[in-house]
C-alpha cells in the first residue's frame, strides 16, 4: 500500500535559520509522483513541486530547495534563510499511477518562523 | 489564484440537513477531485471525475455524493450530516491526463461547520 509519513509534527526556527521538511514514502511501483504542498494560514492549498520517480535531479527554486533519494525513499525539502511568510503547514503527498491519480498525503508539518 | 474556484467558502448547518459544495475547474482542466480536511484524518481523497465520467472513489461515506456536469463544474453532495462531517472540503483539478506532467492545482476550500 501507499503510505506517506511526515515524522515531523512541528518545527519552529527563528528567522534566517535555514529548515528541512522530512518526507518519507512507500509504493511498491517503479514509476510514481511525489509532491510538496504549502497551506498558509488562511487555508488554501498551493501547489511548490512536482517530482517524477524517474527524475532524480534535485531542484532549487529560490529560497526552496528538494532532495529527491529513491534509495531512502525520501523527498526531503529545505528552506534557505526561512522568513516569517514561510509559517505556514507543508504537505508531502504520493501519486501512484497503478493506484489511479488521487493524492496520498502525510499528515503535514507545521512550520513557524519567528522574528 | 489556483484557478480553481470553490462555492462558498463557508457553511453553517445542523446534523441531519443536506448540503451542496460547488467546485469550478481550471480552464481546460478535465478531471476534477474532492479532498476532505479533518483535524484526525488529515487530508482524504474522496472522489474523482473526468469529463463527466466517475473514475476513482476513495474514502466517500454513502451519504455523500458527487457529479460533474457537461461544463465540467462538479457539485459534492453531503446528507444527513453529522458532527464529524465539519471539515475543510477541497476540490482540485487536472488536465487528467495522467503522466509526468498532470499536477492537481487546489481551489480555497469550503469550510463546513455541522451544529
Amino acid at each position: 500500500a501507499q503510505k506517506v509519513t511526515q515524522a515531523q509534527t512541528e518545527i519552529s526556527v527563528v528567522e534566517k535559520e535555514d529548515v528541512t521538511l522530512d518526507c518519507v514514502y512507500e509504493t511498491r511501483d517503479t514509476t510514481y509522483y511525489l509532491f510538496w504542498y504549502k497551506q498558509p494560514p488562511s487555508g488554501e492549498l498551493v501547489f511548490l513541486i512536482r517530482r517524477n520517480s524517474f527524475d532524480e535531479q534535485n531542484e532549487i527554486s529560490g529560497r526552496y530547495s528538494w532532495n529527491f533519494q529513491k534509495s531512502t525513499s525520501s523527498f526531503n525539502f529545505t528552506i534557505t534563510a526561512s522568513q516569517v511568510v514561510d509559517s505556514a503547514v507543508y504537505f508531502c503527498a504520493l501519486s501512484d499511477p497503478q493506484a489511479g491519480t488521487a493524492l496520498i498525503f502525510g499528515k503535514g508539518t507545521t512550520l513557524s518562523v519567528s522574528s | 489564484d489556483s484557478g480553481v474556484t470553490q462555492t462558498p467558502k463557508h457553511l453553517i448547518t445542523a446534523t441531519g440537513q443536506r448540503v451542496t459544495l460547488r467546485c469550478s475547474p481550471r480552464s481546460g482542466d478535465l478531471s476534477v477531485y474532492w479532498y476532505q480536511q479533518s483535524l484526525d484524518q488529515g487530508l482524504q481523497f474522496l472522489i474523482q471525475y473526468y469529463n463527466g465520467e466517475e473514475r476513482a472513489k476513495g474514502n466517500i461515506l454513502e451519504r455523500f455524493s458527487a457529479q460533474q456536469f457537461p461544463d465540467l463544474h462538479s457539485e459534492l453532495n453531503l446528507s444527513s450530516l453529522e458532527l464529524g462531517d465539519s471539515a475543510l472540503y477541497f476540490c482540485a483539478s487536472s488536465t487528467g491526463a495522467g503522466g509526468p506532467i498532470d499536477t492537481q492545482y487546489f481551489g480555497p476550500g469550503t469550510r463546513l461547520t455541522v451544529l
